[in-house]
Protein backbone atom coordinates (compact mmCIF):
# COMPACT_ATOMS: atom_id res chain seq x y z
CA UNK A 1 0.00 0.00 0.00
CA UNK A 2 0.59 3.70 -0.35
CA UNK A 3 3.57 5.13 2.49
CA UNK A 4 3.34 8.38 4.48
CA UNK A 5 5.73 9.53 6.13
CA UNK A 6 6.23 11.99 9.21
CA UNK A 7 8.91 14.25 10.16
CA UNK A 8 10.25 14.58 12.82
CA UNK A 9 8.97 11.65 14.94
CA UNK A 10 9.48 13.00 18.12
CA UNK A 11 9.98 16.90 19.04
CA UNK A 12 10.79 18.58 22.36
CA UNK A 13 10.25 22.21 22.30
CA UNK A 14 10.21 25.19 24.65
CA UNK A 15 6.83 26.89 25.26
CA UNK A 16 6.48 30.16 23.20
CA UNK A 17 8.25 28.63 20.16
CA UNK A 18 6.83 27.44 16.81
CA UNK A 19 7.38 23.87 15.71
CA UNK A 20 7.14 22.37 12.26
CA UNK A 21 6.03 19.25 11.29
CA UNK A 22 6.43 17.57 7.42
CA UNK A 23 4.24 14.99 5.78
CA UNK A 24 4.85 13.69 2.82
CA UNK A 25 3.77 10.77 0.76
CA UNK A 26 6.44 9.02 -0.65
CA UNK A 27 5.01 7.23 -3.45
CA UNK A 28 1.87 8.74 -4.85
CA UNK A 29 0.55 12.46 -5.24
CA UNK A 30 -1.75 13.60 -2.84
CA UNK A 31 -3.78 16.11 -3.37
CA UNK A 32 -5.47 15.67 -0.29
CA UNK A 33 -3.89 15.24 3.41
CA UNK A 34 -5.61 15.22 7.02
CA UNK A 35 -4.38 16.33 10.31
CA UNK A 36 -5.11 14.90 13.56
CA UNK A 37 -4.36 15.43 17.05
CA UNK A 38 -4.22 12.66 19.67
CA UNK A 39 -4.24 12.82 23.58
CA UNK A 40 -3.40 10.06 25.61
CA UNK A 41 -6.04 7.36 26.09
CA UNK A 42 -8.21 9.17 23.69
CA UNK A 43 -9.30 9.10 20.14
CA UNK A 44 -7.79 10.68 16.81
CA UNK A 45 -9.49 14.11 16.72
CA UNK A 46 -9.12 15.74 12.39
CA UNK A 47 -8.01 19.29 13.26
CA UNK A 48 -8.03 20.36 9.49
CA UNK A 49 -8.52 19.05 5.90
CA UNK A 50 -5.43 20.22 3.67
CA UNK A 51 -5.47 20.19 -0.29
CA UNK A 52 -3.02 20.99 -2.22
CA UNK A 53 -2.51 24.67 -3.52
CA UNK A 54 -5.84 25.89 -1.77
CA UNK A 55 -6.31 26.93 2.12
CA UNK A 56 -6.91 24.46 4.59
CA UNK A 57 -10.22 23.67 6.11
CA UNK A 58 -10.55 23.51 9.94
CA UNK A 59 -12.44 21.68 12.18
CA UNK A 60 -14.46 23.97 14.60
CA UNK A 61 -12.69 25.07 17.62
CA UNK A 62 -9.35 24.88 15.94
CA UNK A 63 -7.52 28.03 16.02
CA UNK A 64 -6.37 28.05 12.39
CA UNK A 65 -3.55 30.82 13.33
CA UNK A 66 -2.51 28.72 15.59
CA UNK A 67 -1.70 25.86 13.38
CA UNK A 68 -0.55 26.80 10.39
CA UNK A 69 -1.16 24.32 7.61
CA UNK A 70 0.54 24.89 4.53
CA UNK A 71 -0.41 22.04 1.27
CA UNK A 72 2.33 23.61 -1.34
CA UNK A 73 2.61 20.33 -2.83
CA UNK A 74 1.26 17.05 -4.10
CA UNK A 75 3.77 15.55 -1.88
CA UNK A 76 4.20 17.59 1.08
CA UNK A 77 2.10 19.11 3.93
CA UNK A 78 3.39 20.70 6.43
CA UNK A 79 1.76 21.89 9.82
CA UNK A 80 3.27 24.60 11.65
CA UNK A 81 2.53 24.96 15.74
CA UNK A 82 2.80 28.36 16.64
CA UNK A 83 3.78 29.77 20.05
CA UNK A 84 3.15 26.49 21.28
CA UNK A 85 2.36 25.77 24.93
CA UNK A 86 2.04 22.72 26.92
CA UNK A 87 -1.45 22.08 26.51
CA UNK A 88 -1.00 21.44 22.52
CA UNK A 89 2.01 18.53 23.77
CA UNK A 90 -0.24 15.47 22.06
CA UNK A 91 0.21 12.87 19.21
CA UNK A 92 0.24 14.70 15.81
CA UNK A 93 -1.04 12.79 12.96
CA UNK A 94 -1.43 13.34 9.14
CA UNK A 95 -3.19 10.80 6.29
CA UNK A 96 -3.30 11.22 2.74
CA UNK A 97 -5.79 9.93 0.48
CA UNK A 98 -4.34 7.76 -2.39
CA UNK A 99 -6.30 9.07 -5.65
CA UNK A 100 -7.61 6.64 -8.19
CA UNK A 101 -10.02 3.87 -7.45
CA UNK A 102 -8.25 2.94 -3.89
CA UNK A 103 -10.54 4.49 -1.66
CA UNK A 104 -8.49 4.68 1.74
CA UNK A 105 -6.68 6.77 3.60
CA UNK A 106 -3.25 6.30 4.64
CA UNK A 107 -1.73 7.72 7.66
CA UNK A 108 1.85 9.03 8.81
CA UNK A 109 3.24 7.10 11.64
CA UNK A 110 2.62 10.13 13.59
CA UNK A 111 4.72 12.88 15.70
CA UNK A 112 4.97 13.43 19.06
CA UNK A 113 5.39 17.07 20.22
CA UNK A 114 6.22 18.04 24.22
CA UNK A 115 6.61 21.61 25.05
CA UNK A 116 8.49 22.04 28.09
CA UNK B 1 -21.56 10.51 8.85
CA UNK B 2 -23.50 7.51 10.99
CA UNK B 3 -22.57 7.28 14.43
CA UNK B 4 -21.06 3.56 15.86
CA UNK B 5 -20.82 1.73 19.01
CA UNK B 6 -18.03 -0.59 19.51
CA UNK B 7 -17.17 -2.35 22.70
CA UNK B 8 -14.54 -0.59 24.67
CA UNK B 9 -12.59 -3.78 25.13
CA UNK B 10 -12.25 -7.46 24.16
CA UNK B 11 -9.40 -10.51 24.83
CA UNK B 12 -8.93 -13.15 22.63
CA UNK B 13 -6.49 -15.74 22.31
CA UNK B 14 -3.52 -16.15 20.04
CA UNK B 15 -4.60 -18.53 17.42
CA UNK B 16 -8.09 -18.09 18.04
CA UNK B 17 -10.44 -16.00 15.85
CA UNK B 18 -10.72 -12.47 16.85
CA UNK B 19 -14.46 -10.99 16.27
CA UNK B 20 -15.13 -7.36 16.62
CA UNK B 21 -18.76 -5.56 16.60
CA UNK B 22 -19.57 -2.52 15.71
CA UNK B 23 -23.20 -0.97 15.93
CA UNK B 24 -24.32 1.24 13.14
CA UNK B 25 -28.05 1.51 13.33
CA UNK B 26 -28.41 5.11 11.51
CA UNK B 27 -26.29 4.35 8.45
CA UNK B 28 -27.25 5.45 5.39
CA UNK B 29 -27.74 3.94 2.02
CA UNK B 30 -24.45 5.57 0.36
CA UNK B 31 -22.55 4.99 3.31
CA UNK B 32 -19.00 2.17 3.92
CA UNK B 33 -18.15 1.04 6.77
CA UNK B 34 -14.64 1.28 7.25
CA UNK B 35 -12.37 -0.74 9.94
CA UNK B 36 -8.84 1.24 11.17
CA UNK B 37 -6.56 -0.08 13.50
CA UNK B 38 -3.54 1.68 15.57
CA UNK B 39 -1.29 -0.11 16.99
CA UNK B 40 -0.23 1.96 20.75
CA UNK B 41 2.11 5.24 20.04
CA UNK B 42 1.54 4.72 15.80
CA UNK B 43 -0.66 5.99 13.03
CA UNK B 44 -3.94 4.08 11.72
CA UNK B 45 -3.71 1.23 10.06
CA UNK B 46 -6.54 0.98 7.43
CA UNK B 47 -8.08 -2.82 7.10
CA UNK B 48 -10.84 -3.43 5.03
CA UNK B 49 -14.21 -1.56 3.50
CA UNK B 50 -17.76 -2.56 2.30
CA UNK B 51 -20.81 -1.32 1.60
CA UNK B 52 -23.05 -4.15 1.50
CA UNK B 53 -21.48 -7.14 0.66
CA UNK B 54 -18.78 -9.15 2.83
CA UNK B 55 -15.36 -8.51 1.80
CA UNK B 56 -12.60 -10.29 2.74
CA UNK B 57 -8.18 -9.54 2.22
CA UNK B 58 -5.68 -10.82 3.60
CA UNK B 59 -5.69 -9.15 7.13
CA UNK B 60 -9.28 -9.49 7.57
CA UNK B 61 -13.00 -10.35 6.74
CA UNK B 62 -16.09 -8.04 7.17
CA UNK B 63 -19.11 -9.38 7.64
CA UNK B 64 -22.09 -6.83 7.50
CA UNK B 65 -25.63 -8.08 7.80
CA UNK B 66 -28.58 -7.91 5.62
CA UNK B 67 -30.19 -5.07 6.72
CA UNK B 68 -26.19 -3.13 7.09
CA UNK B 69 -27.72 -1.92 10.56
CA UNK B 70 -24.49 -3.80 11.78
CA UNK B 71 -21.27 -5.46 11.23
CA UNK B 72 -18.59 -7.46 12.16
CA UNK B 73 -14.51 -7.34 11.44
CA UNK B 74 -12.86 -11.02 11.91
CA UNK B 75 -9.05 -11.54 12.66
CA UNK B 76 -9.25 -15.11 11.53
CA UNK B 77 -5.67 -16.19 13.33
CA UNK B 78 -5.56 -13.33 15.85
CA UNK B 79 -1.27 -13.23 16.94
CA UNK B 80 0.68 -10.72 19.81
CA UNK B 81 0.81 -8.28 16.89
CA UNK B 82 -2.61 -7.88 16.39
CA UNK B 83 -3.25 -6.60 20.04
CA UNK B 84 -3.91 -2.88 19.24
CA UNK B 85 -7.31 -0.46 19.05
CA UNK B 86 -9.60 -1.32 16.29
CA UNK B 87 -12.00 1.59 14.75
CA UNK B 88 -14.99 1.23 13.15
CA UNK B 89 -16.61 4.23 10.81
CA UNK B 90 -18.99 5.15 8.90
CA UNK B 91 -18.60 7.50 6.30
CA UNK B 92 -19.42 8.34 2.47
CA UNK B 93 -17.24 6.77 0.09
CA UNK B 94 -14.74 8.80 -1.20
CA UNK B 95 -11.24 9.11 -0.21
CA UNK B 96 -11.68 12.54 0.46
CA UNK B 97 -14.07 12.40 2.63
CA UNK B 98 -12.85 13.15 6.35
CA UNK B 99 -12.96 10.18 8.92
CA UNK B 100 -14.50 10.32 12.32
CA UNK B 101 -13.06 8.46 14.84
CA UNK B 102 -15.16 7.37 17.52
CA UNK B 103 -13.45 5.31 20.82
CA UNK B 104 -12.78 2.03 19.23
CA UNK B 105 -12.16 -1.56 20.59
CA UNK B 106 -9.43 -2.35 22.53
CA UNK B 107 -8.42 -5.69 21.24
CA UNK B 108 -5.96 -7.45 23.68
CA UNK B 109 -4.26 -11.02 22.28
CA UNK B 110 -2.77 -13.25 25.09
CA UNK B 111 -0.95 -16.55 24.87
Amino acid sequence: GAVVSQHPSWVICKSGTSVKIECRSLDFQATTMFWYRQFPKQSLMLMATSNEGSKATYEQGVEKDKFLINHASLTLSTLTVTSAHPEDSSFYICSAREPGTSDEQYFGPGTRLTVT
Amino acid sequence: DAKTTQPPSMDCAEGRAANLPCNHSTISGNEYVYWYRQIHSQGPQYIIHGLKNNETNEMASLIITEDRKSSTLILPHATLRDTAVYYCIVRVGGGGNKLTFGTGTQLKVEL
